[in-house]
């Protein structure tokens, strides 16, 4: 099983600022990464595919990085919208996977 | 518009049985495999099962593997999960979710859930 790890659990950010969230997988899951979103009370949001592809809808300031290993989502400046719980979650293998998550609260 | 409504969550005691449904709408629910993920209260995100489009394929974690058992219906697209011999440690959120196509198991839309809880 490719275990997921989130960092940091929790990021205090102020609104404007950008904001950095890492996933590391413990084994390579190419660019099969995605990115969701989850607000309190609400089902996940698919943000991110393949790494680095927005899905449909999601605003420009949400970006993805990385391969393998190491994958990074970049909030480039937060909206109030955007305080929430990110997920990342690897569909390279079976199982899938999900990450801890990481909440991103308002400083 | 793709829509997803789980039903079928309830109070459960340890043991017991219990059948979630899932009604699709809003795409070609047979071109599309579907999973069901879970959340405990106040954690994370848990893959459960996977099914293929047409039934074929079938995946479980190994968490419910044995005990659980997923299918659809795509006359009435309608996607299930048979719980069976449920624990205290199923106790969750319920959510169906759709592949983004057909051979990339993220997921693009999801239900609004639907709560299962074991308990006595």
């Amino acid at each position: 099983e490719k275990v997921m790890t989130q960092s940091p659990g929790t990021l205090s950010v102020s609104p404007g600022e950008r904001a950095t969230l890492s996933c590391r997988a413990s084994q390579s899951v190419g660019s099969n990464l995605a990115w969701y979103q989850q607000k309190p009370g609400q089902a996940p949001r698919l943000l991110i595919y393949g790494a680095f592809t927005r899905a449909t809808g999601i605003p420009a300031r949400f970006s993805g990085s990385g391969s393998g290993t190491e994958f990074t989502l970049t909030i480039s400046s937060l909206q109030s919208e955007d305080f929430a719980v990110y997920y990342c979650q690897q569909y390279n293998n079976w199982p899938l996977t999900f990450g801890g998550g990481t909440k991103v609260e308002i400083k | 518009e793709v829509q997803l409504l789980e039903s079928g969550g309830a109070l459960v005691q340890p043991g017991g049985s219990l059948r979630l449904s899932c009604a699709a709408s809003g795409f070609t629910f047979s071109d599309y495999a579907m999973s069901w993920v879970r959340q405990a209260p106040g954690q994370g995100l848990e893959w459960v099962s996977s099914i293929s489009g047409s039934s074929d394929g079938l995946y479980y974690s190994d968490s419910v593997k044995g005990r659980f058992t997923i299918s659809r219906d795509n006359y009435r697209n309608t996607l299930y999960l048979q719980m069976n011999s449920l624990r205290a440690e199923d106790t969750a959120i319920y959510y169906c979710a759709k592949w983004r196509n057909i051979v990339a198991s993220d997921f693009d839309y999801w239900g609004q859930g639907t709560l299962v809880t074991v308990s006595s």
